[in-house]
This record gives structure tokens, C-alpha cells and sequence, in this order.
């Protein structure tokens, strides 16, 4: 079974640019999630679909980050423009629904987003 | 402040014993995971406690005490690829999402 794929591993960019970063879930899995970990600090929750519908998006920094999952499937992360702070590494996560341990959340490698 | 505590560092020798703390704010607690992320890679579950107790997987363990919102992440028998970064994650009541701890870096020395 394949894991928890996202696309592209790094990226660089220039400040004010757009960047759109991928994420395939688990099949199968509802649950999906992005996360971000900015310079070593704690790694911070952002948003949560279940299927095609955002459950949860109190972690958005701010409008400048927009995320969709059209389909349920595969999920976009869009940061227009970037800003110097919005550097970090992005994770997303699947999980199935429920609430017992078989909900655990699998992770993907993350994108290094790096904006200078 | 952040919501979970935990030791930012540990050092140990192959074949010792690491106990990692965590403390953890109550509200909206569900449950308490553990992760393990090498450097560069995706965090990888370890272990899970929602009920009181220790859960035990290999050299594993994980142990949970709700009344003193604490729990530790107990790594035996340590090896060389043991050396990574440590997540305890409070999992909420509300959506499954996770609340992380600042990770612990634990350094395995031979």
C-alpha cells in the first residue's frame, strides 16, 4: 500500500511568487490534514478535510493560504504570494474517520518550501 | 505557550534507557500519540495511549496518566538509529486533529 505521497519534496521560490504544493492521501483514507513545522519550532496544525468538505481550518495563517480537495481525493495547498516567514516545511497527513487507534495519521515525507 | 511539553534534548549510550516526558493541556484531550521523525523524514506513529496505563511495542513503551495530564515515551535497549527527533501529539476530542510537542532530539552515542 502506498504511503502518503506529496509533491514537490523542495521548492524555492522568490517572495510574491505563488507556490502550490500536492498532497495524495492514503486511498481510502477521509481524514486529511496539512501541518507545518517553520524553523524547528513545533510542528503546527493548519487544516482538516474529511472527503472534499474542510472540517477545520483554524490553523490557516492567514488568506493568503488556500487549500481544496476537489474529488476527496488529492489535496492542493496554494500560498499566493509567498512571504519570507511563510518558509517551513509543509506535512500533510491521512487517517481514517473514527477516534480509535486504527485513526492514527500517517504522514507524508513533507515540501520544503524555502522563500527568499 | 505551548500546549504540550517536553525536553528538548536528550543524549544516551547504545543500550540504555531514555525516558521522554510529556505534559500535556487538558482541554479537549482525547488521547496521546508519539512520534519519531529522522532528520529530513516523515514523521512515523509510534505509539498511542488514550486510557490510563503503559502500552508496550518491542522496545517501545508508552504511558499515560490522565489525572496528572503526563505521559512518557520509554525507549529501550537503544540503538544507533534511535537518534531522531521525538513527537508527543495530543489528539483532539474534535476532529482527530493533533496538537504537537516541540520534539525531543535524542542523540544515541556508541
Amino acid at each position: 500500500e502506498a504511503g502518503v505521497t506529496q509533491f514537490p519534496s523542495h521548492s524555492v521560490i522568490e517572495k510574491g511568487q505563488t507556490v502550490t504544493l500536492r498532497c495524495d492521501p492514503i486511498s481510502g483514507h477521509d481524514n486529511l490534514y496539512w501541518y507545518r513545522r517553520v524553523m524547528g519550532k513545533e510542528i503546527k496544525f493548519l487544516l482538516h478535510f474529511v472527503k472534499e468538505s474542510k472540517q477545520d481550518e483554524s490553523g490557516m495563517p492567514n488568506n493568503r493560504f488556500l487549500a481544496e480537495r476537489t474529488g476527496g481525493t488529492y489535496s492542493t495547498l496554494k500560498v499566493q504570494p509567498a512571504e519570507l516567514e511563510d518558509s517551513g516545511v509543509y506535512f500533510c497527513a491521512s487517517s481514517h474517520l473514527g477516534q480509535d487507534l486504527n485513526t492514527e495519521a500517517f504522514f507524508g515525507q513533507g515540501t520544503r518550501l524555502t522563500v527568499v | 505557550g505551548q500546549s504540550l511539553e517536553q525536553p528538548s534534548e536528550v543524549t544516551a549510550v547504545e543500550g540504555a534507557i531514555v525516558q521522554i516526558n510529556c505534559t500535556y493541556q487538558t482541554s479537549g484531550f482525547y488521547g496521546l500519540s508519539w512520534y519519531q521523525q529522522h532528520d529530513g523524514g516523515a514523521p512515523t506513529f509510534l505509539s498511542y495511549n488514550a486510557l490510563d496505563g503503559l502500552e508496550e511495542t518491542g522496545r517501545f513503551s508508552s504511558f499515560l496518566s490522565r489525572s496528572d495530564s503526563y505521559g512518557y515515551l520509554l525507549l529501550q535497549e537503544l540503538q544507533m538509529k534511535d537518534s531522531a527527533s521525538y513527537f508527543c501529539a495530543r489528539r483532539e476530542a474534535a476532529g482527530n486533529k493533533l496538537t504537537f510537542g516541540g520534539g525531543t532530539r535524542v542523540l544515541v552515542k556508541p
